[in-house]
C-alpha cells in the first residue's frame, strides 16, 4: 500500500522556471491537500481539495495552482519559480473527518 | 477564521518524566477536530491523537493523551514516560466541519527534547 506519493524528492529551480510537483495517492481519499514548510515552522496550506473537480484556496495560494481531474492525483504548480518559494511541501490525503496521510515530502530550492 | 496557537518554541524534558506541550485554538466552527503530528528530524508527519469537539472523554493513544478543555480552547498534549526518540517538533492542527471547507490548519510547533 503506496499511500501519499510525491515526486521528486529535491529539486533545485532557476527563478522564473516553472515545474509540476506530483501527488498521487491510491486510498481512494477525497480530500486532499498541499502544504508548504519553511524552516522551523508551522505547515501552511496552500491549496486543497474536497473532491475531483473542486478545489479552492489556502492561507498562501500566491504564486501556485493546481488541478484535480482525479480522485488519485492532485500536482501543483509553479508557473514563474521565485526565491520565497524555497520551501519543503506536502501532499496529504484524508477520507471526510479523518486524520491526514502526509507524503514524504519535496525540497525545493529556488536560486 | 481559525487559528492554533503554540506558545512553546522549545522545551526540555528528562527521560521517563511527563511533558505537556501547549495548543490553544479559535474557531467559529460548532464541530471541528484537534489532531496532534509529530515530525522527527527526518521530516516526515506521523500523525499522534485526535480530539473531537463532542467527545466526552479525553483522548489517549498509549503514552499520548489529550487534555482537552472546550471553555478554554486548549487542546494540551500529554506524553507521559518520555523516550529519547520523543525528540522532535511537535505540531498542534485544528480541522472545521463547518461547510465545505474541512481544512486543517497547524500551529507553529514545539520542538521537544529529550535529555537522558
Amino acid at each position: 500500500n503506496a499511500g501519499v506519493t510525491q515526486t521528486p524528492k529535491f529539486r533545485i529551480l532557476k527563478i522564473g522556471q516553472s515545474m509540476t510537483l506530483q501527488c498521487t495517492q491510491d486510498m481512494n481519499h477525497n480530500y486532499m491537500y498541499w502544504y508548504r514548510q519553511d524552516p522551523g515552522m508551522g505547515l501552511k496550506l496552500i491549496y486543497y481539495s474536497v473532491g475531483a473537480g473542486i478545489t479552492d484556496k489556502g492561507e498562501v495560494p500566491n504564486g501556485y495552482n493546481v488541478s484535480r481531474s482525479t480522485t488519485e492525483d492532485f500536482p501543483l504548480r509553479l508557473e514563474l519559480a521565485a526565491p520565497s518559494q524555497t520551501s519543503v511541501y506536502f501532499c496529504a490525503s484524508s477520507p471526510e473527518g479523518s486524520p491526514l496521510h502526509f507524503g514524504n515530502g519535496t525540497r525545493l530550492t529556488v536560486t | 477564521a481559525q487559528k492554533i496557537t503554540q506558545t512553546q518554541p522549545g522545551m526540555f524534558v528528562q527521560e521517563k518524566e511527563a511533558v505537556t506541550l501547549d495548543c490553544t485554538y479559535d474557531t467559529s466552527d460548532p464541530s471541528y477536530g484537534l489532531f496532534w503530528y509529530k515530525q522527527p528530524s527526518s521530516g516526515e508527519m506521523i500523525f499522534l491523537i485526535y480530539q473531537g469537539s463532542y467527545d466526552q472523554q479525553n483522548a489517549t493513544e498509549g503514552r499520548y493523551s489529550l487534555n482537552f478543555q472546550k471553555a478554554r480552547k486548549s487542546a494540551n498534549l500529554v506524553i507521559s514516560a518520555s523516550q529519547l526518540g520523543d525528540s522532535a517538533m511537535y505540531f498542534c492542527a485544528m480541522r472545521g466541519y463547518g461547510g465545505a471547507t474541512n481544512k486543517l490548519i497547524f500551529g507553529t510547533g514545539t520542538l521537544l527534547a529529550v535529555q537522558p
